[in-house]
């Protein structure tokens, strides 16, 4: 079974710019949360989906936004990038039966904001 | 509201002592607690977790956690530390789907 994947594994953008990260969860999942991982903050919950609902958020500004497909994948916007989101972007998907279930992390997008 | 507290955010042992690495935990209903294990550009990978039942709980690579209810501690040991366990440790509670991490444990072993 194919673990979670997730794109791209590096980025490089600019202050002002928007970027999207993609993640595909274990086939069969159905729940699929992102975290945020800085050296100083540790991880941060952002939001989680399941059934392409969002069923919890955590506290970050509106300009991080994501959604899920019918397929379950599901994707991370960030807008109007600052310096102070470079990070390691974190997507783990979970069977979800329950409410929780435990997590299965990909290898994360490292965000880099010049 | 959940939280967790780890002591501790680095722990060095020599190759064959024991490893204990301290979390505490708080949570307004019966937690589901996990410890989950991260190397160098990796994502972080489950090593156990207590939902309910038996409080103390085996994991992989010879890793165990006992719940302590009247502590609010979910403590992670190993007897025997080896140089592949170096890495970093996250405790997390969960509840409702959503996962609440500590700030994580950076684990030593030294030859």
């Amino acid at each position: 079974k194919a673990g979670v994947t997730q794109t791209p594994r590096y980025l490089i953008k600019t202050r002002g710019q928007q970027v999207t990260l993609s993640c595909s969860p274990i086939s069969g999942h159905r729940s699929v949360s992102w975290y945020q991982q800085t050296p100083g903050q540790g991880l941060q919950f952002l939001f989680e989906y399941f059934s392409e609902t969002q069923r919890n958020k955590g506290n970050f500004p509106g300009r991080f936004s994501g959604r899920q497909f019918s397929n379950s994948r599901s994707e991370m916007n960030v807008s109007t990038l600052e310096l102070g989101d470079s990070a390691l972007y974190l997507c783990a998907s979970s069977g979800g039966r329950g409410t929780n279930e435990k997590l299965f992390f990909g290898s994360g997008t490292q965000l880099s904001v010049l | 509201a959940q939280s967790v507290t780890q002591l501790g955010s680095h722990v060095s042992v020599s190759e064959g002592a024991l490893v204990l690495l301290r979390c505490n935990y708080s949570s307004s209903v019966p937690p589901y607690l996990f410890w989950y294990v991260q190397y160098p550009n990796q994502g972080l990978q489950l090593l156990l977790k207590y939902t309910t039942g038996a409080t103390l709980v085996k994991g992989i690579n010879g890793f165990e956690a006992e719940f302590k209810k009247s502590e609010t501690s979910f403590h992670l040991t190993k007897p025997s530390a080896h140089m592949s366990d170096a890495a970093e440790y996250f405790c997390a509670v969960s509840n409702a789907g959503k996962s609440t991490f500590g700030d994580g444990t950076t684990l030593t072993v030294k030859p």
